[in-house]
């Protein structure tokens, strides 16, 4: 059965800290992976995405890092700011012969930073 | 970047009434647009996927004849939820897809319905 499961459900972290979220899916077969950030009441914005021969991306203050042997990623946020407040979600898209395969939602970590 | 909007953002309605959602690409032409549903904490969950010009395929347990969509253009899908009740009450998000963008899906911003 394909599915993402993220870890933790919540965080709380103080303005000016790091984290790292976990992402694990058993989505076979694998096109990409994505993380978005969603904030309360909006759509999900993309923040990387990587393929199978990618195991690292960097969007600012966010790195997104892919294991594919073990299908695990992880988001990392460095110098955490208040905006990073959010949802963020772990999108893994499977490779189903059209350009646009199916994609397999995480639940989300929901993430807020104090000052 | 590609931008998809939706319309309206918020509505409230009464229960029994239709509520139209249209969801718009802006700057390409969407080959494939697709329709979610978020509860609160929960995560996204497809409801149907569109092809221009041709039928929505809906996901299983979604009815099709209460999720009304069209795809008339590529560049607008509309999401008709018909005799609305409170269940129905969600936030819906459409994303559109462009066979040259590699499998990229871009997402609206999302409307919030509240049935009454």
């Amino acid at each position: 059965k394909n599915q993402v499961e993220q870890s933790p459900q919540s965080l709380i972290i103080l303005e000016g800290k790091n984290c790292t979220l976990q992402c694990n899916y058993t989505v076979s077969p694998f096109s990409n992976l994505r993380w978005y950030k969603q904030d309360t009441g909006r759509g999900p914005v993309s923040l990387t995405i990587m393929t199978f021969s990618e195991n690292t991306k960097s969007n600012g203050r966010y790195t997104a890092t892919l294991d594919a042997d073990t299908k695990q990623s992880s988001l990392h946020i460095t110098a955490s700011q208040l905006s990073d407040s959010a949802s963020y979600i772990c999108v893994v898209s499977a490779q189903e012969g059209s350009t646009l395969g199916r994609l397999y939602f995480g639940r989300g970590t929901q993430l807020t930073v104090w000052p | 970047g590609a931008v998809v909007s939706q319309h309206p953002s918020w509505v409230i309605c009464k229960s029994g009434t239709s509520v139209k959602i249209e969801c718009r690409s802006l700057d390409f032409q969407a080959t494939t647009m697709f329709w979610y549903r978020q509860f609160p904490k929960q995560s996204l969950m497809l409801m149907a996927t569109s092809n221009e010009g041709s039928k929505a395929t809906y996901e299983q347990g979604v009815e099709k004849d209460k999720f009304l969509i069209n795809h008339a253009s590529l560049t607008l899908s509309t999401l008709t939820v018909t005799s609305a009740h409170p269940e129905d009450s969600s936030f819906y998000i459409c994303s559109a897809g462009r066979s040259s963008g590699g499998g990229t899906q871009y997402f609206g911003p999302g409307t919030r319905l509240t049935v009454l």
